[in-house]
Formats: C-alpha cells, structure tokens, sequence
C-alpha cells in the first residue's frame, strides 16, 4: 500500500521565520511528488518534482526531492501571516491516475 | 474561468437518506476524480475516471457510486447515507490520462449526515 508521511503535522512560527515541512513518502513505481497549499477552501497546486536534487523555486517558496532517500521538503522563507495554511503532499505512482496525500502540516504564522 | 465547479456545497441529510454530488469541469480535461477530506485523514481517493466512459475504484469507494454522464461531468452517489460519510468532499480534474501535471480542485462540498 502506498503511504505518504509529513511532518510536523503542524507548527507555529513568527513572521520573518524560516520554516521546513517534511514528506516521505513509500510507494510502488513512483512517478512525481506534488506539494499543495489548502487555506479555506480547495488546494492550490504549488510544485511538482520529478528528478532528484532539482530545487523547485517560486518566490519566497522553493522544494527540493530527494529520490534516494525518498523525501522532499518545502522551505517557506521570510514568512508572512498569508502563508497560514495546510501545506498537502502528494504522491502519482505507476499507471494509475491518481494521486496519494499524506494528512498535511498545518502552519500557523503570527505576528 | 470557472474550473471545476461542484453542487452543491453544503448539505445536511438523515441516516438512510440519498444524494448525489455534481461536478463539472470546463478546461476539457481527460481524467476526473472524487474525494473526500476527514480531519487527520488527509485526501481520501473514491473514485475516479481517467477517461470517459470509464470509472474506478479509488482507496474508499464503499457506500459511493459514480457516473461519468459526459467528458464534462462526474456525480458522486451515496445511496444510503451514513454518519461515516460526513465530509468534505472534493472533485478535481487532469490533463490526460495520468496527474503528472497535477490536480483541478473544485471548491469542495460539505456534508453531514446525522
């Protein structure tokens, strides 16, 4: 059975911080890894990673997969109250065409 | 541009009760998909279409049917509604036939089922 895990499943930070989220992931013929970010209502697709120790950036965002070890992390750097959110990861495996999430890290920025 | 839309988004109903769940896309995507969001539980796969006329069973596909009616649109039935379905679900869509290019959320439909 294909499992994705993420840690910390949640966190509180201050603005200005740095923060890592953690997903690992054991899966059967893998395919990409995808991260998402969930506010209110639907997740928003933010980064998919196919090769290994290619660094994905997108402003104050960036991720990074680990093929080997099998895992990938997301740095949020400089946070902002706006990055408040559930950050989803997300497994494609195979020749199905779907998707398998871990639980998510909820974090919380303050002021 | 709307993207997936689903129908509707709040609903309440009795244990035993039926309902279906409507969602369409307009970006032509291949591939539809429902499922269901519980806390701690993460993004529960039902069931999915990868093309028209074709449907399959995801992680959680008990107590749910669905059809694909048109390349635009996947319903969602519960035929007996249980407590253990309330949820939030959500319908997404893809590009082709595989999610390498990622998932189309829909904003989501809660339910409960007393």
């Amino acid at each position: 059975e294909d499992k994705v895990v993420q840690s910390p499943l949640s966190l509180v930070v201050h603005e200005g911080d740095t923060v890592t989220l953690n997903c690992s992931y054991e899966v059967t013929n893998f395919r990409s890894l995808l991260w998402y970010k969930q506010e209110k209502k639907a997740p928003t697709f933010l980064f998919m990673l196919t090769s290994s120790g290619i660094e994905k950036k997108s402003g104050r965002l960036s991720s990074i997969l680990d093929k080997k070890e099998l895992f990938s992390i997301l740095n949020i750097t400089a946070t902002q109250t706006g990055d408040s959110a559930v950050y989803l990861c997300a497994v494609s495996t195979g020749t199905a065409s779907k998707l398998t999430f871990g639980t998510g890290t909820r974090l919380q920025v303050t002021l | 541009n709307a993207g997936v839309t689903q129908t509707p988004k709040f609903q309440v109903l009795k244990t035993g009760q039926s309902m279906t769940l409507q969602c369409a896309q307009d970006m032509n995507h291949n591939s539809m998909y429902w499922y269901r969001q519980d806390p701690g539980m993460g993004l529960r796969l039902i069931y999915y279409s990868a093309s028209e006329g074709t449907t399959d069973k995801g992680e959680v596909p008990n107590g749910y049917n669905v059809s694909r009616l048109n390349k635009r649109e996947f319903s969602l039935r519960l035929e007996s509604a249980a407590p253990s379905q309330t949820s939030v679900y959500f319908c997404a869509s893809s590009e082709g036939t595989s999610v390498v290019l990622g998932l189309f959320f829909g904003e989501g439909s809660r339910l409960t089922v007393l």
